[in-house]
């Protein structure tokens, strides 16, 4: 089946720090991987996309790249910001199937 | 352009009461996607409809739980005679139908049963 596997959190970051979240999937067929946003109190906003190997997706700063040799699609930002604590979501589908999202990693950064 | 709209936002139900949760997708958006989210999980993929059809239902729960998305007004996901385990925020999302993984959310109910 398909499936997506991210670091737990809580990760917790100074401001300007250095962000990593990992994002593993498992998927019979070839997948579009997707990271969403969850701001508190409100729903997912898709934050960039991939479709292919070797794809990077990137957006306010953000990026992530489809390594179809690691299965994997981490997300990277240099230099976080209050603004950027959230709830972070990688995703998968594969053709036409539902969106399989993993459990959520909760950023926090501080000031 | 609107988002995706949901209402309620927040709503209470005691134990055995219905629960109706309404969408209304983006304009031009023809898929609708219902999705459940528990405390400190991920979404979980419920049903997925387009105007006047559901198309797939995989994840909806075999009893209770039923959507629909008629051809005037919202998608609404009924929830009958409910239980605490059905306290969650439930998303909607939609679609354009040229590019289906491409799914915008509405901002959740949030369903409290007492």
């Amino acid at each position: 089946g398909n499936s997506v596997t991210q670091m737990e959190g809580p990760v917790t970051l100074s401001e300007e720090a250095f962000l990593t979240i990992n994002c593993t999937y498992t998927a019979t067929g070839y997948p579009s991987l997707f990271w969403y946003v969850q701001y508190p109190g409100e729903g997912l906003q898709l934050l960039l996309k991939a479709t292919k190997a070797d794809d990077k997706g990137s957006n306010k700063g953000f990026e992530a790249t489809y390594r179809k040799e690691t299965t994997s699609f981490h997300l990277e930002k240099g230099s976080v910001q209050v603004s950027d604590s959230a709830v972070y979501f990688c995703a998968l589908s594969v053709g036409n199937t539902p969106l399989v999202f993993g459990k959520g990693t909760r950023l926090s950064v501080i000031a | 352009n609107a988002g995706v709209m949901q209402n309620p936002r927040h709503l209470v139900r005691r134990r055995g009461q219905e629960a109706r949760l309404r969408c209304s997708p983006m304009k031009g958006h023809s898929h609708v996607y219902w999705y459940r989210q528990l405390p400190e999980e991920g979404l979980k993929f419920m049903v997925y409809l387009q105007k006047e059809n559901i198309i797939d239902e995989s994840g909806m729960p075999k009893e209770r739980f039923s959507a629909e998305f008629p051809k005037e007004g919202p998608s609404i996901l009924r929830i009958q005679q409910v239980v605490r385990g059905d306290s969650a925020a439930y998303f909607c999302a939609s679609s354009p139908p040229d590019d289906r993984r491409e799914q915008y959310f509405g901002p959740g109910t949030r369903l409290t049963v007492t």
